[in-house]
């Protein structure tokens, strides 16, 4: 079936601009996460939504970036303002659970680039 | 504050041989534990899984885990060049509000 699947691939913008980042996870997965990546770093936790409670934003750097899911299903990254160190890969990872079963897949990202 | 330590590497071992990556993790509590391989300037894509203590083994892989010490192993037999990867580590920890904690990751190199 579908993955998941991110909008843009790439993004070019220049500072101070907002962007919005778009993810479709797999239909019927109740958790999505929001990670970013810099080059050679490790996941960056951003926001997780899990079904309809409270989305965690203990990850957001700051109060320029927000993420809301509509409907349970697609997601959106919205970052005001933007500046050079929000250049990254922003991931989305969509995930499946039942009982002890957690198995999470990503999207293939989209590529930030902040002028 | 829950943590996941693996050796950043580089890891370098020769075509053939096993592949040994270690990840420990801080809360008792952690219930599940994954492995994940990335590719440079790809995403991360799940090879293993694994919930209870002992080994799972699925083709060249293999996932040891052991509670009582708090660390995960993944172990790669006959090495291969499209081996090399950074290998994350993942633990699911929380009760009613799961969530997964990432280690930042192995490089490994598999050498011809």
């Amino acid at each position: 079936g579908a993955g998941v699947s991110q909008s843009p691939s790439n993004k070019v913008t220049e500072k101070g601009k907002d962007v919005e980042l778009r993810c479709d996870p797999i239909s019927g997965h109740t958790a999505l996460y929001w990670y970013r990546q810099s080059l050679g770093q490790g996941l960056e936790f951003l926001i997780y939504f899990q079904g309809n409670s409270a989305p965690d934003k203990s990850g957001l750097p700051s109060d320029r970036f927000s993420a809301e899911r509509t409907g349970g299903s697609v997601s959106t990254l919205t970052i005001q303002r933007t500046q050079q160190e929000d250049s990254a890969v922003y991931l989305c990872a969509s995930t499946f659970t039942s009982g002890s079963s957690y198995e999470q897949y990503f999207g293939p990202g989209t590529r930030l680039t902040v002028t | 504050q829950k943590e996941v330590e693996q050796n950043s590497g580089p890891l370098s071992v020769p075509e053939g041989a096993i592949a040994s990556l270690n990840c420990t993790y801080s809360d008792r509590g952690s219930q599940s534990f994954f492995w994940y391989r990335q590719y440079s300037g790809k995403s991360p894509e799940l090879i293993m899984f694994i919930y209870s203590n002992g080994d799972k083994e699925d083709g060249r892989f293999t996932a040891q885990l052991n509670k009582a010490s708090q660390y995960v192993s993944l172990l790669i037999r006959d090495s291969q060049p499209s081996d090399s990867a950074t290998y994350l580590c993942a633990v699911l920890v929380g009760g009613s509000n799961y969530q997964l904690i990432w280690g930042a990751g192995t490089k490994l190199i598999i050498k011809p």
